[in-house]
């Protein structure tokens, strides 16, 4: 079975501040995947990143930096400098593929930046 | 390129009435997803399919829900009877592949609200 952990519900900064979203995963397959997806208000996921279990090396693009701990199981998601744009709901989500084509979200951390 | 079209974007119906929802994917994209994501909570798959096949609808509630996928292009959920519990977004999307491993793009989603 598969399961993603993100204990943190609600969080709130003030613009320009950085912040950290916990993602802890499980799975018993060697091979899996994890994606972050951004919900705006609008409704609308928009994928923003997604990574393979063989590739713990750590991301940036722009403001965005992901950390990638297999021995922790851990999958971060860190903004820089937030904008008041930041403001939505981020979900984690893993694939480990055996048995089924599934993928299984976390149940989101809504980020609220404040201006 | 245009993104994953979903109607309506709103419905409130009373309980035990019907409702159907519409979704057009991305031109080309062999898999459709219908999820469901009650308030507070991450997507939950209700059925994918693969081109018209169904891949997976093991949590579609099959007493009352439906989903068609007639000619391998836009597909459409109903719910008959509904109950209040249905009350939440209908996320439709679509992707190249039907691993789950593939990136998602999602439509801005169809939100129940049953009385």
């Amino acid at each position: 079975a598969q399961k993603v952990t993100q204990a943190q519900t609600e969080i709130s900064v003030v613009e320009k501040e950085d912040v950290t979203l916990d993602c802890v995963y499980e799975t018993r397959d060697t091979t899996y995947y994890l994606f972050w997806y951004k919900q705006p208000p609008s409704g609308e996921l928009v994928f923003l990143i997604r990574r393979n279990s063989f590739d713990e090396q750590n991301e940036i693009s722009g403001r965005y930096s992901w950390n990638f701990q297999k021995s922790t199981s851990s999958f971060n998601f860190t903004i820089t400098a937030s904008q008041v744009v930041d403001s939505a709901v981020y979900f984690c989500a893993l694939y480990s593929g055996a048995g089924s084509y599934q993928l299984t979200f976390g149940k989101g951390t809504k980020l609220s930046v404040i201006p | 390129e245009a993104g994953v079209a979903q109607s309506p974007r709103y419905k409130i119906i009373e309980k035990r009435q019907s409702v159907a929802f519409w979704c057009n994917p991305i031109s080309g994209h062999a898999t459709l997803y219908w999820y469901q994501q009650i308030l507070g909570q991450g997507p939950k798959l209700l059925i994918q399919f693969q081109n018209n096949g169904v891949v997976d609808d093991s949590q579609l509630p099959k007493d009352r829900f439906s989903a068609e996928r007639l000619k391998g292009v836009d597909s459409t959920l109903k719910i008959q009877p509904a109950k209040l519990e249905d009350s939440a977004v209908y996320l439709c999307a679509s992707s190249l592949g039907s691993s789950g491993a593939n990136v998602l793009t999602f439509g801005a989603g169809s939100r129940l609200t049953v009385l």
